[in-house]
């Protein structure tokens, strides 16, 4: 099945350092990828839908200068936590659609997520 | 927006046992909704996707129904086992484009 990565699983950082967190799609194509966050025992909260070669559509209350987010290419999506904070620390998880998925399966796979700790 | 209900508190069930789990929402129907399971410390794993103008679907053990009227969706697990023990979330789709919005999930503890 459809895989998704991403790298780094875990980070830990000082206050007002600048993290990536890389999400790829291993052995399909993803024009759209999908930023989310998680804090602990709660519901994923979607931040930022991303399109490849386009800027991304951010959700209202997430600000766009502090999480940069970078979809280059068809297999790669890039997250920047820019200047970051301890209330910055939760679980941020992507997914991808397959580039044949829309009106098909219209399924997501999600990455494992990766585990950002600001000190 | 959609409001999102599961129940928060944790089903526990023997093995061998059907669970079965709820999602409701308030507000317009969704185009489709989907049921992920999540383990501590991992990204949710698609399990089923059921559409607006489907009633139920099944695989392998698990079943989803999907009652637009009622606004609630159905998820059953059929004979648990001790592996099925996590989290599952169900989430919602507002169109074909894949925007999720999802519910804060219901434990799952199956013990033998």
């Amino acid at each position: 099945g459809a895989v998704v990565s991403q790298h780094p699983s875990r980070v830990i950082c000082k206050s007002g350092t600048s993290v990536k967190i890389e999400c790829r799609s291993l052995d399909f194509q993803a024009t759209t990828m999908f930023w989310y966050r998680q804090f602990p025992k709660q519901s994923l909260m979607l931040m930022a839908t991303s399109n490849e070669g386009s800027k991304a559509t951010y959700e209202q209350g997430v600000e766009k200068d502090k999480f940069l987010i970078n979809h280059a290419s068809l297999t790669l999506s890039t997250l920047t936590v820019t200047s970051a904070h301890p209330e910055d620390s939760s679980f941020y998880i992507c997914s991808a659609r397959d580039l044949a998925g829309y009106s098909s399966t219209d399924t997501q796979y999600f990455g494992p997520g990766t585990r950002l700790t600001v000190l | 927006s959609q409001k999102i209900e599961q129940n928060s508190e944790a089903l526990n069930i023997q093995e061998g046992k059907t669970a079965t789990l709820t999602c409701n929402y308030t507000n317009y129907s969704p185009a489709y909704l989907q049921w992920y399971r999540q383990d501590p410390g991992r990204g949710p794993v698609f399990l089923l996707l059921i559409r607006e103008n489907e009633k139920e679907k099944r695989k392998e053990r698990l079943k989803v129904t999907f009652d637009t009227t009622l606004k609630q969706s159905l998820f059953h697990i059929t004979a648990s086992q001790p592996a099925d023990s996590a989290t599952y979330l169900c989430a919602l789709a507002e169109d074909s484009w894949g925007k999720l919005q999802f519910g804060a999930g219901t434990q799952v503890v199956v013990t033998p």
